[in-house]
């Protein structure tokens, strides 16, 4: 079935200092890659994400690259912030069928 | 626009219960996602809706049933409550394009 792989499960920088969390996916149909973001009590978040046609993304202090052939997509926080601690999703899915395949959360915690 | 909304936000229920966790939205979204939070698991789906009489089983499906009627509505049914079932519901919705929007959730304890 299809499966969605995160690391780390945890994940602690310091401030100003860059964040990466990887994912890797088994279906190899799926062309849409989005990353939540959320605060605890919160509902997820989409920050960011990519479709299969695009190698990589950016959005000021984050960015998503995408590697088809290894079916891997990984996130990049820079000069990360106290406000980027929170729990991260990765995802994917196919076109049109409404429903994402969670990764299993990486928490990121961000010491001032 | 009220966006995604869950009803009740939290419930206690007693094993064996049964009870309907509500989901509206007023974005005029085809699909429709209940998924669950469990500590360490991420999100797992459980059912999905393509559109309104369209209804389809997810990682999770086993102990819940759900139903669309209309465009706007996609309720969650616990047909016989049971411990294994605590956790944190969110429904989504999108359009075509995937990207999902999320509801605030249903917390539930079933004791």
């Amino acid at each position: 079935g299809e499966n969605v792989e995160q690391h780390p499960s945890t994940l602690s920088v310091q401030e100003g200092d860059s964040a990466v969390i990887k994912c890797t996916y088994s279906d190899s149909a799926s062309n849409y890659f989005p990353w939540y973001k959320q605060e605890l009590g919160k509902r997820p978040q989409l920050i960011i994400d990519i479709r299969s046609n695009v190698g990589e993304k950016k959005d000021q202090r984050i960015a998503v690259t995408l590697n088809k052939t290894a079916k891997h997509f990984s996130l990049h926080i820079t000069e990360t912030q106290p406000e980027d601690s929170a729990v991260y999703f990765c995802a994917a899915s196919r076109s049109n069928t409404g429903k994402l395949i969670f990764g299993q959360g990486t928490t990121l915690q961000v010491k001032p | 626009n009220a966006g995604v909304t869950q009803t009740p936000k939290f419930q206690v229920l007693k094993t064996g219960q049964s009870m309907t966790l509500q989901c509206a939205q007023d974005m005029n979204h085809e699909y429709m996602s209940w998924y669950r939070q469990d500590p360490g698991m991420g999100l797992r789906l459980i059912h999905y809706s393509v559109g309104a009489g369209i209804t389809d089983q997810g990682e999770v499906p086993n102990g819940y049933n759900v139903s669309r009627s209309t465009t706007e509505d996609f309720p969650l049914r616990l047909l016989s409550a049971a411990p294994s079932q605590t956790s944190v519901y969110f429904c989504a919705t999108s359009d075509y394009s995937n990207e999902q929007f999320f509801g605030p959730g249903t917390r539930l304890t079933v004791l």
